[in-house]
């Protein structure tokens, strides 16, 4: 079963860090992009951080800029998101998800095809 | 950046409505534009790839269509199930990604 599983959620001081990991399993982590993606409680979906499947291009949102580093493992399968000098707006369930590319005529498209069930972050005092 | 903008925020459908959906894109994105589902307490699931295809194993009364800077997503016979928020996203500027605000469906 193809399958994402995050881990690494929690309180937060405000400045502190966490680091977040997702254990990928029934494919073959190492020939997908990944990303981060995150849902402030009541809010919409934002995305976060993308990282290609040989960590050779990497982007972040503007908001998560500086303080965020995203990486992987693929011999561990795993994608990891280090939060430093977290804030307060970072407080949010974080979801990662596998980007797929799938050819129509001529043209590439991108979607996010699998995700796992997220993990909590709360930044707070 | 590329904005996405969704209307309506909220909608109020029966079942068996025929529902619709608009999505906005604040520059020509051709049809880089997918949607997805999420129900309440649940990660997001894609529907919609390419403005227009329908992912694998999603209903035939979910469709999608537009290019350029204007898309839909149509239910053509709401279900109990597809009360849930749904959004679009653009990949246009991949890896810079960005979904709209969602729009909300529920039960009228």
């Amino acid at each position: 079963e193809v399958q994402l599983v995050e881990s690494g959620g929690g309180l937060g001081q405000p400045g502190g860090s966490l680091r977040l990991s997702c254990e990928a399993s029934g494919f073959t982590f190492s020939s997908y992009p990944m990303n981060w993606v995150r849902q402030a409680p009541g809010k919409g979906l934002e995305w976060v951080s993308y990282i290609s499947s040989r960590s050779s291009d990497i982007d972040y949102a503007e908001s998560v800029k500086g303080r965020f580093t995203i990486s992987r493992d693929n011999a561990k399968n795993l994608l990891y998101l280090q939060m430093n000098r977290l804030r307060a707006e970072d407080t949010a369930v974080y979801y990662c998800a596998r980007l797929i590319r799938n050819r129509s005529g001529s043209l590439y498209y991108y979607y996010m095809d699998v995700w796992g069930k997220g993990t909590t972050v709360t930044v707070s005092s | 950046d590329i904005q996405m903008t969704q209307s309506p925020s909220s909608l109020s459908a029966s079942v068996g409505d025929r529902v619709t959906i608009t999505c906005r894109a604040s520059q020509s994105i051709s049809t880089y534009l997918n949607w997805y589902q999420q129900r309440s307490g649940e990660a997001p699931k894609v529907l919609i790839y390419a403005a227009s295809s329908l992912q694998s194993g999603v209903p035939l009364r979910f469709s999608g269509s537009g290019s350029g800077t204007d898309f839909t997503l149509t239910i053509s016979s709401l279900q109990p199930e597809d009360f849930a928020t749904y959004y679009c996203q653009q990949t246009y500027s991949t890896p810079s990604i960005t979904f709209g605000q969602g729009t909300r469906l529920e039960i009228k």
